[in-house]
């Protein structure tokens, strides 16, 4: 089956200790982004990777890191979490070329 | 100014209504239009695409305009099903991977 997976569906941490959310498609696809969706501000885009190796920052980077050293993976590193990171976050990736792009489940993160 | 603004809703109808929703868009370099899918806690999916001559999939008419900057979905016979949070999504040219959504519409259909 075709799909965006996400691991952990759901976190709760403390302030400054390091996390990593994994993403992982398996599909082929040349794009793959991470947002994050907070009430009354919709999903805004973390950062974004167009290939291997390839990654940029999207509109909030602040406090993440990505790494893209495999086409399928892209995961998403908070090296010392912060309250205003308590967000749901969505991984996504698409083919070049392509319009749609597809959603991970989401990680609901708290970080108190 | 948001890049994207839309009606937050909710709008709740009846089953069998029509309901329309609007989104304006700020930036005139947008260059791909769509509308997303949002239930209650998961993850957005693909609605449809939004071509500039208008394009119609079953109950659902997208529709373009871009001199104004605004899109519109429009769903006829509302069901239950439909129930759900509708995301106006523009993709700006030369923006890389880059989506911008916006904040969404929240549709409740009742009996």
């Amino acid at each position: 089956e075709a799909q965006v997976t996400q691991n952990p569906r759901y976190l709760i941490t403390v302030t400054g200790k390091k996390l990593t959310v994994t993403c992982s498609q398996n599909m082929n696809h040349e794009y793959m982004s991470w947002y994050r969706q907070d009430p009354g501000l919709g999903l805004r885009q973390i950062y974004y990777s167009m290939n291997v190796e390839v990654t940029d920052k999207g509109d909030v980077p602040e406090g993440y890191k990505v790494s893209r050293k495999e086409k399928r993976n892209f995961p998403l590193i908070l090296e010392s979490p912060s309250p205003n990171q308590t967000s749901l976050y969505f991984c996504a990736s698409r083919k070049e070329g392509m319009n749609e792009q597809y959603f991970g489940p989401g990680t609901r993160l708290t970080v108190t | 100014r948001k890049e994207v603004e839309q009606d937050p809703g909710p709008f709740n109808v009846p089953e069998g209504a029509t309901v329309a929703f609007n989104c304006t868009y700020s930036n005139s370099a947008s260059q791909s239009f769509f509308w997303y899918r949002q239930d209650c806690r998961k993850e957005p999916k693909l609605l449809m695409s939004v071509y500039s001559s208008g394009n119609e999939d079953g109950r659902f008419t997208a529709q373009l305009n871009r001199a104004s900057q605004y899109i519109s979905l429009l769903i006829r016979d509302s069901k239950l099903s439909d129930s759900a949070t509708y995301l106006c999504v523009v993709n700006i040219r030369g923006g890389g991977n880059k989506l911008t959504f916006g904040t969404g519409t929240q549709l409740k259909v009742e009996l």
